[in-house]
């Protein structure tokens, strides 16, 4: 069974970078994955696709302080320069007959 | 600007039915596939449907199937969810999004409440 796998916290300083992961489960690390950001109050919006070999491609808009990786199983959305907007919600999400969600990491911007 | 505006939330008791609407703009809707996604109140992102663009392929997550109904008009650049013997854990705000696989786009959302 597909399963996506994320940390349900993490926080980091204003200005400093963040590194969000993303496990696919066993048998399914050639998965692409998508990230969602989440601000409160409001609508998810895509952030990016990741492929197994790293590449990635970002929706209309996205900063460049917004980047995905990967390694193996993992998939990552590292945030460089934070800003106290980015504090929120990121999902990660892929398919399989189905969209399937990780639970979800909720971003503190210290 | 792609705009994605759902609409028909509301209060509705255990047992009830309720159709939410997708209204679309900005872009071709024809050509994109579609799905339903909703979220309970403090709980992540869940899955209910998806409808290719010709309606010919259509999904539903497991808790929802035999219950919710998922349709388009593409001449009307609409997407529907028909939801049947609604249950209090269906309470949630439903989000209509873009694509099929990956959603690129997500409208506000809109607020299902079930409850006697």
């Amino acid at each position: 069974q597909l399963v996506l796998t994320q940390s349900p916290s993490a926080s980091a300083s204003l200005g400093a970078s963040v590194k969000l992961t993303c496990t696919l489960s066993s048998g399914h690390s050639s998965y692409v994955i998508a990230w969602h950001q989440q601000q409160p109050e409001k609508g998810p919006r895509y952030l990016m696709k990741v492929n197994s070999d790293g590449s990635h491609t970002k929706g209309d808009g996205i900063p460049d302080r917004f980047s995905g990786s990967s390694s193996g199983a993992e998939r990552y959305l590292t945030i460089s320069s934070l800003q106290s907007e980015d504090e929120a919600d990121y999902y990660c999400q892929t398919w399989d007959t189905g969209i399937i969600f990780g639970g979800g990491t909720k971003l503190t911007v210290l | 600007e792609v705009h994605l505006m759902e609409s028909g939330g509301g209060l509705v008791q255990p047992g009830g039915s309720l159709r939410l609407s997708c209204t679309a703009s900005g872009f071709t809707f024809s050509i994109y596939s579609m799905n339903w996604v909703r979220q309970a109140p403090g709980k992540g992102l869940e899955w209910v449907s998806y409808i290719y663009t010709s309606s010919s392929t259509i999904y539903y997550a497991d808790s929802v199937k035999g219950r919710f109904s998922i349709s388009r008009d593409n001449a009307k650049n609409s997407l529907y969810l028909q939801m049947n013997s609604l249950r209090a854990e269906d309470t949630a705000v439903y989000y209509c999004a873009r694509s099929g696989y990956y959603p690129e786009y997500w409208g506000q959302g809109t607020l299902v409440t079930v409850s006697s």
